[in-house]
């Protein structure tokens, strides 16, 4: 079974600290995304990474950035937080970054922005 | 990204009615998946329609993919409490090859 998993499950940070979320497969998957969630917004793509070192944008990418150094683990960094980025975060990891490829998902991190 | 309507946003049925959720593009879609996703759970893949008038079947849910593949639906026969949850759809099209979620059907079953 492919496992993703999500560093912390809750998390509250005041606004302007630096947020790292860790998301860590076992599945040997060259792919990882990062998504937020919100009611009513769906799943929206922040990042996402076809390969160590390498990224793409999603559609919301303003405010976060990502980091991939190892071919199993991708952090999604809040380098200043913000009260707007309260969320639910999901990590996923996939065999393929196309839509022909079921994606994986990790358990989630909300966080509080306060 | 590419823009997918899911309806309904929510969707409250009786224990035993059936229940339809609908996916819905503008332009024509290379394949789609749809997931579920448990009230406090993450969203796990259900299934993947890739030709066009297709349908699929997992016990009590019918899946299928529009003959012009920019529609597709996903059918629930007689609801059970189990079936509660968030459903959403995934696509991609022409040349965008990054899935797009829709923004789900909430089901809420009552016993």
């Amino acid at each position: 079974d492919v496992k993703v998993t999500q560093s912390s499950r809750y998390l509250v940070k005041r606004t302007g600290e630096k947020v790292f979320l860790e998301c860590v497969q076992d599945m040997d998957h060259e792919n990882m995304f990062w998504y937020r969630q919100d009611p009513g917004l769906g799943l929206r793509l922040i990042y996402f990474s076809y390969d160590v070192k390498m990224k793409e944008k999603g559609d919301i990418p303003e405010g976060y950035s990502v980091s991939r150094e190892k071919k199993e683990r991708f952090s999604l960094i809040l380098e200043s937080a913000s009260t707007n980025q309260t969320s639910m975060y999901l990590c996923a990891s996939s065999l393929g970054f196309t839509i022909s490829y079921e994606q994986y998902f990790g358990p989630g991190t909300r966080l509080t922005v306060t | 990204g590419q823009q997918v309507m899911q309806i309904p946003q929510y969707q409250h049925v009786q224990e035993g009615e059936d229940f339809t959720t609908y996916c819905n593009s503008s332009t024509t879609l290379s394949n789609i998946q749809w997931y579920k996703q448990r009230p406090g759970g993450h969203p796990v893949f259900l299934i993947q329609l890739v030709k066009s008038g297709e349908v699929k079947k997992q016990k009590r849910l019918t899946f299928q993919f529009g003959e012009a593949k920019k529609n597709s639906s996903l059918h629930i026969t007689a609801t059970q409490t189990t079936d509660v949850g968030t459903y959403f759809c995934a696509v991609a099209s022409g040349g965008s090859y990054i899935p797009t979620f829709g923004r789900g059907t909430s089901l809420i079953v009552h016993p």
